[in-house]
């Protein structure tokens, strides 16, 4: 079990560019999230996976932003036209669905110049 | 109106200094409360869950208790290692957890 998996680790892009990211899960884990984190703020939900199927998204997730999980393995997040407030740290999470206790990868901080 | 409000926003303390973190909350029909530690720059650790009122458990320094409104994190005789943001969650009536802005904890040597 090597936990849960992130990259990059960090991005910097300019506005407008696209950008995306990539998670893979705890292993034999079906349930997949997304949050994303600001300076001094806890995370914040945006879409959640249960094997390939995106079950919520949050209407934090605008159009510009995708989702997919392919196969219901890894997830990756696609973000079109960045804009400075995209800026933050997009963190990835799994769950078993067991007690839903989530765990958590180390995160891509992302950068909008 | 926040549903997980957790106090106070940022704590400092001596080693040895043993203190409490507060974690309240307004969801109807609570699923489960869930604490976390974060570094900074690193995701958030998972550290506890707590399903039902007066309900606790402990790991090393750490003891978390859950009433029907709110949950404390108790600290005892902290370390230096101990300082980290505490994030406290709430899961309601689907998947997802609810999180609070969480509590750094500095501890002084």
């Amino acid at each position: 079990d090597t936990g849960v998996s992130q990259d990059p680790r960090h991005k910097i892009t300019k506005r407008g560019q696209n950008v995306t990211f990539r998670c893979d899960p705890i292993s034999e884990h079906n349930r997949l999230y997304w949050y994303r984190q600001t300076l001094g703020q806890g995370p914040e939900f945006l879409t959640y996976f249960q094997n390939e199927a995106q079950l919520e998204k949050s209407r934090l997730l605008s159009d510009r932003f995708s989702a997919e999980r392919p196969k219901g393995s890894f997830s990756t997040l696609e973000i079109q036209r960045t804009e400075q407030g995209d800026s933050a740290m997009y963190l990835c999470a799994s769950s078993s669905g067991r007690g839903n206790i989530q765990y958590f990868g180390a995160g891509t901080r992302l950068s909008v110049l | 109106e926040d549903q997980v409000t957790q106090s106070p926003e940022a704590l400092r303390l001596q080693e040895g200094e043993s203190s409490s973190l507060n974690c309240s909350y307004t969801v109807s029909g609570l699923r489960g409360l869930f604490w976390y530690r974060q570094d900074p720059g690193k995701g958030p650790e998972f550290l506890f869950t707590l399903y039902s009122a007066g309900e606790e458990k402990e790991k090393e320094r750490l003891k978390a208790t859950l009433t029907k409104k709110e949950s404390f994190l108790h600290i005892t005789a902290p370390k230096p290692e101990d300082s980290a943001t505490y994030l406290c969650a709430v899961q309601e009536t689907d998947d997802k957890i609810i999180f609070g802005k969480g509590t750094r904890l500095h501890i002084l040597p």
